[in-house]
């Protein structure tokens, strides 16, 4: 399978632990992409990486959010001090941008369900 | 601030007729669209991208349209089955650098044999 892929794929956890997941994209996508979904919402905005730089961060929902992606390839994003409200889908999505003015779809993961309990 | 908005009331239709879904913005300009089909449980599925400067896209038994006077897109599935049930989302994408997705809520189909 070379689409993109996520772990776990389930993820529960006590309020105020950490959580990390992890996003491998598709081998020749240089952009990488993270969402969160919840329950009968679309997709909302987290932050993106262009190779291994992290080029918009300001969507990200507080400063218990992070995310690296250190080689350019797998990302990881990590929740510190989880609440029950960070219960959500987590979903990763990478593209192809060949240049500046060019654009491709963006092909997503299955996603991390993460429940706070 | 920009808003997309999908009928949130599910659709039902019979299996054989065409399914129109859509999808309308405001405070936006998008350069792209996209539609995305998303099944329980699962991340959404890539199923056509419009830009601005086009009018309509089809593929297989999918059309999308573009109207960025009205600022809507509609998304038809022709001879409609069971297994097109889901969720069908809209996504615009900007010129900014990013080209990050937004999301319409999405609009449920439920096509019965």
């Amino acid at each position: 399978d070379t689409g993109v892929s996520q772990n776990p794929r389930h993820k529960i956890t006590k309020r105020g632990q950490n959580v990390t997941f992890r996003c491998d994209p598709i081998s020749e996508h240089n952009r990488l992409y993270w969402y969160r979904q919840t329950l009968g919402q679309g997709p909302e905005f987290l932050t993106y990486f262009q190779n291994e730089a992290q080029l918009e961060k300001s969507r990200l929902l507080s400063d218990r959010f992070s995310a690296e992606r250190p080689k350019g390839s797998f990302s990881t994003l990590e929740i510190q001090r989880t609440e029950q409200g960070d219960s959500a889908m987590y979903l990763c999505a990478s593209s192809r941008q060949l240049a500046v003015s060019s654009y491709n779809e963006q092909f997503f993961g299955p996603g991390t369900r993460l429940t706070v309990l | 601030s920009q808003k997309i908005e999908q009928n949130s009331e599910a659709l039902n239709i019979q299996e054989g007729k065409t399914a129109t879904l859509t999808c309308n913005y405001t405070n936006y300009s998008p350069a792209y669209l996209q539609w995305y089909r998303q099944d329980p449980g699962r991340g959404p599925v890539f199923l056509l991208l419009i830009r601005e400067n086009e009018k309509e896209k089809r593929k297989e038994r999918l059309k999308v349209t573009f109207d960025t006077t009205l600022k809507q897109s509609l998304f038809h599935i022709t001879a409609s089955q069971p297994a097109d049930s889901a969720t069908y989302l809209c996504a615009l994408a900007g010129n900014n650098a990013g080209n990050m997705l937004t999301f319409g809520g999405g609009t449920r189909l439920m096509v019965k044999p």
